[in-house]
């Protein structure tokens, strides 16, 4: 199985501010056959089903604002919010679809300080 | 708009059955594999099952294989999950979710149904 370790575990971040998210994998996410990362970055708020941000570890979602943004190859992935707002508060998880079992990471949660 | 509906939740005892259902709608839902997913009780999120378009292949978490089967109904837009020999650690908001055509990228959730085993 492949391990999603994110970093931190939580963060407190000033509005405005720069925040950002790691997750780490055991094993490559590189897809051989498109050069692109099977990762994928969701925010969850308290009491809500995760909600889809990022997939292919850097390609925005339709309608997600672009001060979301996400890099990274191989084993090593970023989530950065370049301007945090007061509804950015919530946990964020990153998770692998390489192949079964699609694990996520611990997840972060990311408050305004 | 994609609609996911679970319901079926509950208590239950350890060692009981519990049978969760997902209502689709808004999408061709005989056209998209579908999946489960659960969260523990203020912890992460855990993939558990997913089921292909006709239901001719399903796939497990190891720790959920034997004892849960996935199934779906196309001419209902229903998806089930039938929980057996349920343990304390499956207590957990049990999530249909729907995976994009192009791998497991979870692109619409239900609310969640919530799942307790104790006695």
């Amino acid at each position: 199985d492949i391990v999603m370790t994110q970093s931190p575990d939580s963060l407190a971040v000033s509005l405005g501010e720069r925040a950002t998210i790691n997750c780490k994998s055991s094993q490559s996410l590189l897809h051989s056959s498109n050069n692109k990362n099977q990762l994928v970055w969701y925010q969850q708020k308290p009491g809500q089903p995760p909600k889809l941000l990022i997939s292919w570890a850097s390609t925005r979602e339709s309608g997600v604002p672009d001060r979301f943004s996400g890099s990274g190859s191989g084993t090593d992935f970023t989530l950065t919010i370049s301007s945090l707002q007061a509804e950015d508060a919530a946990v964020y998880y990153c998770q692998h679809y390489s192949f079964d079992p699609y694990t996520f990471g611990q997840g972060t949660k990311l408050e305004i300080k | 708009e994609v609609r996911l509906v679970e319901s079926g939740g509950g208590l239950v005892q350890p060692g009981g059955s519990l049978r969760l259902s997902c209502a689709a709608s808004g999408f061709t839902f005989s056209t998209f594999w579908m999946s489960w997913v659960r969260q523990a009780p203020g912890k992460g999120l855990e993939w558990v099952a997913d089921i292909n378009q006709d239901g001719s292949a399903t796939k497990y978490v190891v720790s959920v294989k034997g004892r849960f089967t996935v199934s779906r109904d196309n001419t209902k837009n229903s998806l089930y999950l039938q929980m057996n020999s349920l343990r304390a650690e499956d207590t957990a908001v049990y999530y249909c979710a729907r995976p994009l055509l192009s791998g497991e990228i979870f692109d619409s959730w239900g609310q969640g149904a919530l799942v307790t085993v104790s006695s």
